[in-house]
């Protein structure tokens, strides 16, 4: 079964770093996510990717958060300068079309755990 | 007002119980609506699209009342195995795109 992989599982950095989270979303996809998870908390939408450019962004997608697709495969989840609240899980996400582009399943990575000390 | 609203729970049930989880959503041009379970420390899967005139899947069925912007999941003859958090997930238009947006979840925990 296709399936989402995320890079790394889990990470650990200092204030301040540079951190880039990889993901591979399912291959006939044309919709990718990024969402992130604060421990104990709800799974909070960051971005939205469509035709290699963002289609929407959240609040919390400040200038500190970038996001590329390099290459046909890779999607990547960059924050510049890490701070010790952006701690969570990111879970990369994707979506074909399914009839309609607003319907259709969410297809998650298994995540990737970020702590910054 | 939050846009996709659960209670957190948790709700702990007997072996064999049925329990009903809700969800409201505040966007009422929103469209499509999913329940997902997430386990501990996992990424969310989906357990079932949720469609207009309702729909059931073994022992779940899904309901949506648009009128009321209300979205329901009924568990019957709970298992050991059914524990997790329940997310109700709503696509809610933002600009020209719909946002799949999550509930903060229902807790369940079935018990022997």
């Amino acid at each position: 079964e296709p399936e989402v992989t995320q890079t790394p599982s889990h990470q650990v950095t200092q204030m301040g770093q540079e951190v880039i989270l990889r993901c591979v979303p399912i291959s006939n996809h044309l919709y990718f996510y990024w969402y992130r998870q604060i421990l104990g908390q709800k799974v909070e939408f960051l971005v939205s990717f469509y035709n290699n450019e963002i289609s929407e962004k959240s609040e919390i997608f400040d200038d500190q958060f970038s996001v590329e697709r390099p290459d046909g495969s890779n999607f990547t989840l960059k924050i510049r300068s890490t701070k010790l609240e952006d701690s969570a899980m990111y879970f990369c996400a994707s979506r074909g079309t399914s009839g309609f582009a607003n319907t259709g399943e969410l297809f998650f990575g298994e995540g990737s755990r970020l702590t910054v000390l | 007002r939050k846009e996709v609203e659960q209670d957190p729970g948790p709700f702990n049930v007997p072996e064999g119980a049925t329990v009903a989880f809700n969800c409201t959503y505040s966007n009422s041009a929103s469209q499509s609506f999913f329940w997902y379970r997430q386990d501990c420390r996992k990424e969310p899967k989906l357990l079932m699209s949720v469609y207009s005139s309702g729909n059931e899947d073994g022992r779940f069925t899904a309901q949506l009342n648009r009128a009321s912007q209300y979205i329901s999941l009924l568990i019957r003859d709970s298992k050991l195995s059914d524990s997790a958090t329940y997310l109700c997930v709503v696509n809610v238009r933002s600009g020209g795109s719909y946002i799949p947006t999550f509930g903060r979840g229902t807790s369940l925990i079935v018990h022997p």
